[in-house]
């Protein structure tokens, strides 16, 4: 069981380019999140999945694009890649009604310059 | 508006003594509390719950406590060991209508165990 994995680990992007950071999960879980963590702001939530075809807003959603056409993968784009970007951004996956809470990936750090 | 709040960002601890976590949130429609712990370079992993209907859950060396008049929930560690060193962060979530998938997270504590 691979659990939650995400790629790549680390990313160097230049302002205004786009990228897709990838997460895929082989838990079956409905729920899949992203998150972001920045120096003394905990996790923030960027975009959220309740199952295939289903996505909804965070917390800080803009400048993100999520989509979920199969049970697996939830992918985030970002569409302009601005410097705020920076960030290490963890992707976790969860059974409805989960009592145990969220499996987390390993974090991908991003770096736009 | 933060929602749940973490206020010491950071906490040291002889090995065998108590660690005591404090964490509180000012939303009342949150039932269900979690602890986190996360190392450098990993992500997140799941260390104990509790729902509002308990005040405690134990785990283990862990134990979750929590007081819903004061919003406030705690989390100890006895005894402590120096593995247990990490940022450990509280999130808090209301699952009244299936909502649980979203978690609001704390700014976290850095636990130091010293041997």
């Amino acid at each position: 069981n691979a659990g939650v994995t995400q790629t790549p680990k680390f990313q160097v992007l230049k302002t205004g380019q786009s990228m897709t950071l990838q997460c895929a999960q082989d838990m079956n879980h409905e729920y899949m999140s992203w998150y972001r963590q920045d120096p003394g702001m905990g996790l923030r939530l960027i975009h959220y999945s309740v199952g295939a075809g289903i996505t909804d807003q965070g917390e800080v959603p803009n400048g993100y694009n999520v989509s979920r056409s199969t049970t697996e993968d939830f992918p985030l784009r970002l569409l302009s890649a601005a410097p705020s970007q920076t960030s290490v951004y963890f992707c976790a996956s969860s059974y409805r009604g989960d009592r145990v809470g969220y499996t987390f990936g390993s974090g991908t750090r991003l770096t736009v310059v | 508006d933060q929602q749940v709040k973490q206020n010491s960002p950071s906490l040291s601890v002889q090995e065998g003594r108590i660690s005591i976590l404090n964490c509180d949130y000012t939303n009342s429609m949150f039932d269900y509390f979690l602890w986190y712990k996360k190392y450098p370079a990993e992500g997140p992993t799941f260390l104990i719950s509790i729902s509002s209907i308990k005040d405690k859950n134990e785990d283990g060396r862990f134990t979750v406590f929590l007081n819903k008049s004061a919003k406030h929930l705690s989390l100890h560690i006895v005894p402590s060991q120096p593995g247990d060193s990490a940022v450990y962060f509280c999130a808090a979530t209301s699952r009244g209508g299936g909502s649980n998938y979203k978690l609001t997270f704390g700014k976290g504590t850095l636990l130091t165990v010293n041997p």
